[in-house]
């Protein structure tokens, strides 16, 4: 049961547009909604998370949106560079279960100059 | 590097044969993940420890797959009778457990071929 589903499956923005990603979730006991950057050969590495509280988070040139009501949540990237270019993972999880993470399919972005 | 450290990085093996992965994890977590990633999937919950007690193991985890924490340190995932179906990257990730504040920290993964 695949319980996070992201979207779009790939992405190619150029250099200084706004990546979106999308994730919709089904759980609404999941109360913790962190997104993953994973570059090739490496493992994935927290980018920003949000909890269901508020309605947005920005952190530098990321935001993540949180829709509760329709459970979904996306990421923004600002002024896209190519140094973004990775594989953007969303997850969700409990808080004061195990905490263990669910993951999207991920979405593999591309930065064009 | 005080980071979450796997070994080996890449693992080669025949079908049938046992296979154990080594993670390190930051030295002040309790909390200590494995996870499987298989090509242009997320990574897939496997089994946590806190501290030496393992207190959950997904249905992804069949009888062959068998992990460990002695001493609540670092911890060993051994594959029996290897399947080509086991091919995956198999991450580490470990957390300090406080409550609102939990942070997985991945480690760069074991890659296994089961050719």
């Amino acid at each position: 049961q695949q319980q996070v589903k992201q979207s779009p499956q790939s992405l190619i923005v150029q250099k200084g547009g706004i990546s979106i990603i999308n994730c919709a979730y089904e759980n609404t006991a999941f109360d913790y909604f962190p997104w993953y950057q994973q570059f090739p050969g490496k493992g994935p590495a927290l980018l920003i998370a949000i909890r269901p509280d508020v309605s947005e988070k920005k952190e530098g040139r990321f935001t993540i949106s949180f829709n509760k009501s329709a459970k979904q949540f996306s990421l923004h990237i600002m002024d896209s560079q190519p140094g973004d270019s990775a594989t953007y993972f969303c997850a969700a999880s409990i808080e004061g279960g195990n905490e263990k993470l669910t993951f999207g399919t991920g979405t593999r972005l591309t930065i064009i100059p | 590097d005080t980071g979450v450290s796997q070994d080996p990085r890449h693992k080669i093996t025949k079908r049938g044969q046992n296979v154990t992965f080594r993670c390190d994890p930051i030295s002040e977590h309790n909390r200590l993940y494995w996870y499987r990633q298989t090509l242009g999937q997320g990574p897939e919950f496997l089994t946590y420890f806190q501290n030496e007690a393992q207190l959950e193991k997904s249905r992804l985890l069949s009888d062959r797959f068998s992990a460990e924490r002695p001493k609540g340190s670092f911890s060993t995932l051994e594959i029996q009778r290897t399947e080509q179906g086991d091919s995956a990257m198999y991450l580490c990730a470990s957390s300090t457990w406080a409550r609102r504040t939990e942070k997985l920290f991945f480690g760069s993964g074991t890659q296994l071929s089961v050719l």
